[in-house]
């Protein structure tokens, strides 16, 4: 069945550093992929989102890539503030079984300190 | 639009109790969904509507539990005779048909003493 990996947590990181968070997957068909982010007590805010191969997804200074030979959707940012500290969630979504619920990995805590 | 609206935000109950989750979701969505997201771990799907059928349904979704979408608007999730592992998060989100882009609510928190 369809599955996300992402790199487990937490990531600390001082203010300005880049970022990485790693995600792969496991998926049938052509997944749509997404990262969300999750500030504590909150629900889940779309992040970005990449629909085909090569797609890049990008917003508010983060990017990720969908990339089908590798089956990878790597979250990154240049520049990281304490703003940015949250837990994020690597998400497919897959039309095969007509449904396009989510498959979430574990998430990643990220903490920046200033 | 407000997005997806969860009612209550917050519920402490006793073990044995039923409780009822309602959830609005975007007006011109058509599809929409239930989760449970238990403490450091991602969302689970336990069931999707699209406008008032319920066309699947996990396998975490025990007896006990039942969601309606009576007139494919808001939704409700009731959970009957609540157990101390029923303790979690439930998140709702709606999107449009042939989309894949969910949009989450801000999630009802069950503690269950």
């Amino acid at each position: 069945g369809n599955s996300v990996t992402q790199m487990e947590g937490p990531v600390t990181l001082s203010e300005e550093a880049f970022l990485t968070i790693n995600c792969t997957y496991t998926a049938t068909g052509y997944p749509s992929l997404f990262w969300y982010v999750q500030y504590p007590g909150e629900g889940l805010q779309l992040l970005l989102k990449a629909t085909k191969a090569d797609d890049k997804g990008s917003n508010k200074g983060f990017e990720a890539t969908y990339r089908k030979e590798t089956t990878s959707f790597h979250l990154e940012k240049g520049s990281v503030q304490v703003s940015d500290s949250a837990v994020y969630f690597c998400a497919l979504s897959s039309s095969t079984s007509g449904t396009y619920k989510y498959i979430f990995g574990t998430g990643t805590r990220l903490k920046v300190l200033a | 639009d407000t997005g997806v609206s969860q009612d209550p935000r917050h519920k402490i109950t006793k073990r044995g109790q039923n409780v009822t989750f309602r959830c609005d979701p975007i007006s011109e969505h058509n599809r929409l969904y239930w989760y449970r997201q238990t403490l450091g771990q991602g969302p689970e799907f336990l069931t999707y509507f699209q406008n008032e059928a319920q066309l699947e349904k996990s396998r975490l979704l025990s007896d006990r539990f039942s969601a309606e979408r009576p007139k494919g608007s808001f939704s409700t999730l009731e959970i009957q005779r609540t157990e101390q592992g029923d303790s979690a998060m439930y998140l709702c989100a709606s999107s449009l048909q042939g989309e894949p882009e969910a949009f989450f609510g801000q999630g009802t928190r069950l503690t269950v003493v």
